[in-house]
């Protein structure tokens, strides 16, 4: 069965640190993964999407993402975390009919 | 602008009632979705429609209802069978039912029964 597993449910990090938040999916088929941010109370942006090709893409607001098949993941990495990317981030796979959610990840940014 | 409109952004309802939360898009997107979010449970998928007058079951469709006469609107009726309607009511749209498509989401309806 198709599934998104984020390891981590809530991470700290000093501003200015580098951040990697872990994404693993459970799928048969060719994966096409997805990364959202959500601040409290809105909806969710979509950071940046894998779909086919290389396996590095880069998103908006200087994010970034390695697919790795062998390890079936897609970790999200920022080399220098700002204050606002305080937030809940998602990692989502897409089957054709549905988009599976991990349960997502809360970032705390401290000064 | 394209978009995603959810209405209301709050809504409170008494414990029996049925309550209706509107979503509108005028991305001109076949599919529409809704989706419930708890804390620590992630989204949870409801109901999906992939064309104008067919929609089909999500993972926690108990409860909840919708209609898609329209190819822009998807409303979600939460009825008195659903039995812990209190969470974050989420929306999106794709372009199509497909794998190589990413999904839009509207701002949200906050449901609180009191």
């Amino acid at each position: 069965a198709q599934s998104v597993t984020q390891p981590d449910i809530h991470i700290t990090v000093s501003e200015g640190a580098s951040l990697e938040l872990r994404c693993n999916y459970s799928y048969g088929a060719t994966p096409y993964l997805f990364w959202y941010v959500q601040s409290p109370g809105q909806g969710l942006q979509l950071l940046l999407k894998y779909f086919s090709g290389d396996t590095l893409v880069q998103g908006i607001k200087g994010f970034e993402a390695e697919f790795k098949r062998s390890q079936s993941s897609f970790n999200l990495r920022k080399p220098s975390v700002h204050w606002s990317d305080a937030a809940e981030y998602f990692c989502a796979l897409n089957t054709g009919n549905q988009f599976y959610f991990g349960t997502g990840t809360s970032l705390t940014v401290i000064p | 602008d394209g978009g995603i409109t959810q209405s209301p952004k709050y809504l409170f309802r008494k414990e029996g009632q049925n309550v209706t939360l509107s979503c509108e898009q005028n991305l001109n997107h076949d599919a529409m979705y809704w989706y419930r979010q708890d804390p620590g449970q992630g989204l949870r998928l409801i109901y999906y429609s992939q064309i104008v007058n067919d929609f089909q079951k999500g993972d926690i469709a108990e409860g909840y209802s919708v209609s898609r006469e329209k190819k822009e609107s998807f409303p979600l009726t939460v009825t008195s069978a659903q039995k812990n309607p209190t969470a974050f009511y989420l929306c999106a749209s794709s372009s199509e039912l497909g794998m190589n498509t990413e999904a839009f989401f509207g701002q949200g309806t906050r449901l609180t029964v009191v």
